[in-house]
């Protein structure tokens, strides 16, 4: 079973404007933390914002904010004023903190795109 | 503050050939992972270190594949008889854990590796 499903292979969004991009995940384990990757053409994966299970507020990270709703397992990420840099994309991670491995379990990932 | 390099950016092989890739992680960070990410998917998890300890490898890990990191800083990944399936981007990743902060993995350009 999909531990992190992205259900928006693609998503325009104008200039200035906000944008969500959902990501929804599946755990038994208590303590898990949600994480938010961008990677633009270069190939880079860029780290974006994080979310612990135990954090009672929504992580703010300038521009981006990450809508947590855990009974509804869901951590989706608002980037507030779109810019045409923007334009990457989008991959919504987690980690069980109770996994030896330590591993991200990777989403499947949504394009954002930015219309001037 | 340097990121994570990795070397080479771009291998093209011929199949049945050997490849080694080289990871250079953030200063002082204690831990090292490997990915694999083909074309439209998420990275997936290949293999973990702590220090120079290899702690954790995925079942993706076939036999043909080697990870090492042999002081604790550097890594290097091989494969062995490469096969057109193994065309993918690698990418590595490096954190640190400190009491009471996040374990943030950072991601490396990558390596892209294509097998003729």
């Amino acid at each position: 079973a999909q531990k992190i499903t992205q259900t928006q292979p693609g998503m325009f969004v104008q200039e200035k404007e906000a944008v969500t991009l959902d990501c929804t995940y599946d755990t038994s384990d208590q303590s898990y933390g949600l994480f938010w990757y961008k990677q633009p053409s270069s190939g880079e994966m860029i780290f974006l914002i994080y979310q612990g299970s135990y954090d009672e507020q929504n992580a703010t990270e300038g521009r981006y904010s990450l809508n947590f709703q855990k009974a509804r397992k869901s951590a989706n990420l608002v980037i507030s004023a779109s810019q045409l840099g923007d334009s990457a994309m989008y991959f919504c991670a987690m980690r069980e903190l109770n996994n030896a491995g330590n591993m991200l379990t990777f989403g499947g990932g949504t394009r954002l795109m930015v219309k001037p | 503050d340097t990121g994570v390099s990795q070397n080479p950016r771009h291998k093209i092989t011929k199949r049945g050939q050997n490849v080694t890739f080289r990871c250079d992680p953030i200063s002082e960070h204690n831990r090292l992972y490997w990915y694999r990410q083909t074309l439209g998917q998420g990275p997936e998890f290949l293999t973990y270190f702590q220090n120079e300890a290899q702690l954790e490898k995925s079942r993706l890990l076939s036999d043909r594949f080697s990870a090492e990191r042999p002081k604790g800083s550097f890594s290097t990944l091989e494969i062995q008889r490469t096969e057109q399936g193994d065309s993918a981007m690698y990418l590595c990743a490096s954190s640190h854990r400190r009491a009471g902060r996040t374990d943030t993995q950072y991601f490396g350009p990558g390596t892209r590796l294509t097998v003729l």
